[in-house]
C-alpha cells in the first residue's frame, strides 16, 4: 500500500464548475501538506501549503486537511480552462524533509 | 524571477549507454533534490543534498545511478548503464534551509529521458 493515495482521474469538468480533488494517507506523522500543479511537460509548482489540520483559502483555491481521517482536499471554484493540469498532493513529516507525492489527478476544464 | 535550471530538456539514448543530467538551483538554496517521475505517477525522491552533503539517497539505485554536488551549488545526476525502465522525467528541485523558509520546493522543468 502506498503512503499517499490519489485518484488519477482523468477528471473532466465544464468551465465554471467546482472541482474537488482528494488524497488519503496512511502515515499519521505527516504534518505539512501541499498541493502542486503540473502543466504538461513542465515541473510541478506549489499551489497551496498547509500545516496540520484546518482550511486555507487563496483566491479560487481552498485546501482542507483532516488529520483525524488522514484526508486532504483541494477545492477549485469557478474553474477555468487554464486550470487544466495535473494536481499532485504532497506531504512530509517536517519542513525540508522528504516529500511524499500522490500519483496526481489529471484535470481538464472544458470551455 | 529565479528558476531552477536543468539540462538537457530531452534525452534519447540506447540501453546500456551512459546519461548525465545537470541542475543549477536557485541562488542561495542550500538544499537540492533529484526526483524521478514515471509517466502517470507522482515524483519519487532519488537523492537529497544539503550543501555538498548527501542527506538521503535511500531510493537511489546505487549500482547504476550516481549524484554529486561538489561545490554545494550545481549538481549532476548520472546513469550508467541506462536501462529501459529508466525512461522517466528527472526533476531537480531546490529549497531554502528549514530556518529560512517554509521548505517549499521549487522545481525545474525537468529532463525527459527515453531509453530505447
Amino acid at each position: 500500500q502506498k503512503e499517499v493515495e490519489q485518484d488519477p482521474g482523468p477528471l473532466s469538468v465544464p468551465e465554471g464548475a467546482i472541482v474537488s480533488l482528494n488524497c488519503t494517507y496512511s502515515n499519521s506523522a505527516f504534518q505539512y501538506f501541499m498541493w502542486y500543479r503540473q502543466y504538461s511537460r513542465k515541473g510541478p509548482e506549489l499551489l497551496m501549503y498547509t500545516y496540520s489540520s484546518g482550511n486555507k483559502e487563496d483566491g479560487r483555491f481552498t485546501a482542507q486537511v483532516d488529520k483525524s481521517s488522514k484526508y486532504i482536499s483541494l477545492f477549485i471554484r469557478d474553474s477555468q480552462p487554464s486550470d487544466s493540469a495535473t494536481y499532485l498532493c504532497a506531504m512530509n513529516h517536517n519542513q525540508g524533509g522528504k516529500l511524499i507525492f500522490g500519483q496526481g489527478t489529471e484535470l481538464s476544464v472544458k470551455p | 524571477e529565479a528558476e531552477v535550471a536543468q539540462s538537457p530538456r530531452y534525452k534519447i539514448t540506447e540501453k546500456s549507454q551512459a546519461v548525465a543530467f545537470w541542475c543549477d538551483p536557485i541562488s542561495g538554496h542550500a538544499t537540492l533534490y533529484w526526483y524521478r517521475q514515471i509517466l502517470g505517477q507522482g515524483p519519487e525522491l532519488l537523492v537529497q543534498f544539503q550543501d555538498e552533503s548527501v542527506v538521503d539517497d535511500s531510493q537511489l539505485p546505487k549500482d547504476r545511478f550516481s549524484a554529486e554536488r561538489l561545490k554545494g551549488v550545481d549538481s549532476t545526476l548520472k546513469i550508467q548503464p541506462a536501462e529501459l525502465g529508466d525512461s522517466a522525467m528527472y526533476l531537480c528541485a531546490s529549497s531554502l534551509p528549514r530556518e529560512g523558509g517554509t521548505g517549499e520546493l521549487f522545481f525545474g522543468e525537468g529532463s525527459r529521458l527515453t531509453v530505447l
